[in-house]
């Protein structure tokens, strides 16, 4: 059965101070790992894929890499705005755009 | 160009009642998926339509069901409601073709409240 384990489950940073978050998963092939924010009350927001161990993604002050057992992303510098949930996902390799199986999430706080 | 759209945005049934959400896919997008969020945690992944078919489903009972229409929208219905239904219901939508065609952008959601 595919499992997507996150940690921490929450994490509290000041303004500036720079972390990571961890997403390990098992599954039975992967077709691709997936990233997204989600602010309380609202739906995911799309953040990164990655497809193969090795590969690493940016966008603003988020990175996000991959190996083959787990996934971090690693928020630099970060601001009160970039408080959320932020979610982790995996996609089993298959045909077609198949159901994601996710992780709890990481809620982050941001203090100023 | 709108992205996905669900409605309605909050729904209040009691016990044994029945519902039905709608989802209305970006543009371009021709694969919907339906996940349920409980409070506190990641969503879970009910079923998935592509060409008004079902082609993949999750580990959710048969009072889950759903349809999609040729303009590739789709409806969600629960029947004989229970207390546990009570979530953060999401429609998720992927690409034709393309690159990015595993990737799914996720609606608003719509709030049930079965009471």
């Amino acid at each position: 059965e595919d499992q997507v384990t996150q940690s921490p489950e929450a994490l509290r940073l000041q303004e500036g101070e720079s972390s990571s978050l961890n997403c390990s998963y098992t599954v039975s092939g992967l077709r691709g790992l997936f990233w997204y924010r989600q602010d309380p009350g609202k739906g995911p927001e799309f953040l990164f894929t990655l497809y193969s161990a090795g590969e690493e993604k940016e966008k603003e002050r988020l990175k996000a890499t991959l190996t083959k057992k787990e996934s971090f992303l690693h928020i630099t510098a970060p601001k009160p705005e970039d408080s959320a949930t932020y979610l982790c996902a995996v996609q089993k390799a298959g045909g077609g755009a198949d159901g994601l199986t996710f992780g709890k999430g990481t809620h982050l706080i941001i203090q100023p | 160009d709108a992205g996905v759209t669900q409605s309605p945005t909050h729904l209040i049934k009691t016990r044994g009642q029945q519902v039905t959400l709608r989802c209305s896919p970006k543009s371009g997008h021709d694969t919907v998926s339906w996940y349920q969020q409980a409070l506190g945690q990641g969503p879970q992944f009910i079923f998935q339509y592509y060409e008004e078919e079902e082609r993949q489903r999750g580990n959710f009972p048969d009072r889950f069901s759903g349809h999609q229409f040729p303009n590739y929208s789709s409806e969600l219905n629960v029947n004989a409601l229970l207390l546990g239904d009570s979530a953060l219901y999401l429609c998720a939508s992927s690409p034709l073709e393309g690159s990015s065609y595993n990737e799914q952008f996720f609606g608003p959601g719509t709030r049930l409240t079965v009471l």
